[in-house]
């Protein structure tokens, strides 16, 4: 099928501590995978994207972990902050040119000060 | 300024009506999109156009029609409104295709009573 797991679907953290987001795929053609946040009221914004030729990717707190054998990969928040408190979305694409992104189901990310 | 524009921001609609969500895209991107979300799904690709030309589409409904009248232009027609139609729609375009970065457009928040 076409489906992106991701889980947990619900992730409460203290501030300053990290929070870790997961999601596998079925397509091994698929080869771009990026992460979006959406606040309350609003659109989904792009945060990070990481791409099969590379296994890591760092912008400030955030870091993708890419797992093309096992098809997985990962949303890490590190020093989280309020601010972080949102929903967040795995992608990946599917479809016989990847021409269809396919979501993930979300995670509700709650950061307690 | 906002670089996607979708109108309107709110709709309306009686069971069995018809309406057109309105998306232009000003980023100079060749490829555009549309998704829903609602609770029941979060983020749910519909339609995949690029140049103007469908390129995957996920709904098995007839009863939505992406219209491009320009590049930078594309509609959806809702014909035949039901209340499970009530979601947010989002535009959404990238400069290529489903592997580059798409930027989301504000939605538009349909409900059918």
């Amino acid at each position: 099928g076409e489906q992106v797991e991701q889980l947990p679907s619900i992730l409460r953290v203290q501030e300053g501590s990290s929070a870790s987001i997961n999601c596998s795929y079925e397509d091994s053609a698929s080869n771009y995978f990026p992460w979006y946040k959406q606040e309350p009221g609003e659109n989904p914004k792009l945060i990070i994207d990481i791409r099969s030729n590379m296994e890591r990717k760092q912008i400030q707190e955030l870091i993708v972990l890419l797992d093309k054998k096992a098809k997985r990969f990962s949303l890490h928040i590190t020093d989280t902050q309020p601010g972080d408190s949102a929903m967040y979305f795995c992608a990946a694409p599917y479809g016989s040119s990847g021409n269809k992104l396919i979501f993930g189901i979300g995670t509700l990310l709650s950061v307690k000060p | 300024d906002p670089k996607i524009i979708q109108k309107p921001k709110y709709l309306v609609a009686v069971t069995g009506s018809e309406k057109i969500l309105i998306c232009e895209q000003y980023l100079g991107h060749n490829a555009m999109y549309w998704y829903r979300q609602s609770a029941k799904k979060p983020l749910e690709f519909m339609f995949s156009y690029s140049y103007q030309k469908l390129m995957d589409n996920q709904t098995a409904s007839s009863r939505f029609q992406p219209q491009s009248s320009k590049k930078n232009h594309l509609d959806l027609q809702i014909t035949a409104l039901k209340p499970d139609d009530s979601a947010t729609y989002f535009c959404a375009s990238s400069q290529m295709g489903v592997q580059d970065t798409q930027y989301f457009g504000p939605g538009t928040r349909l409900l059918v009573l």
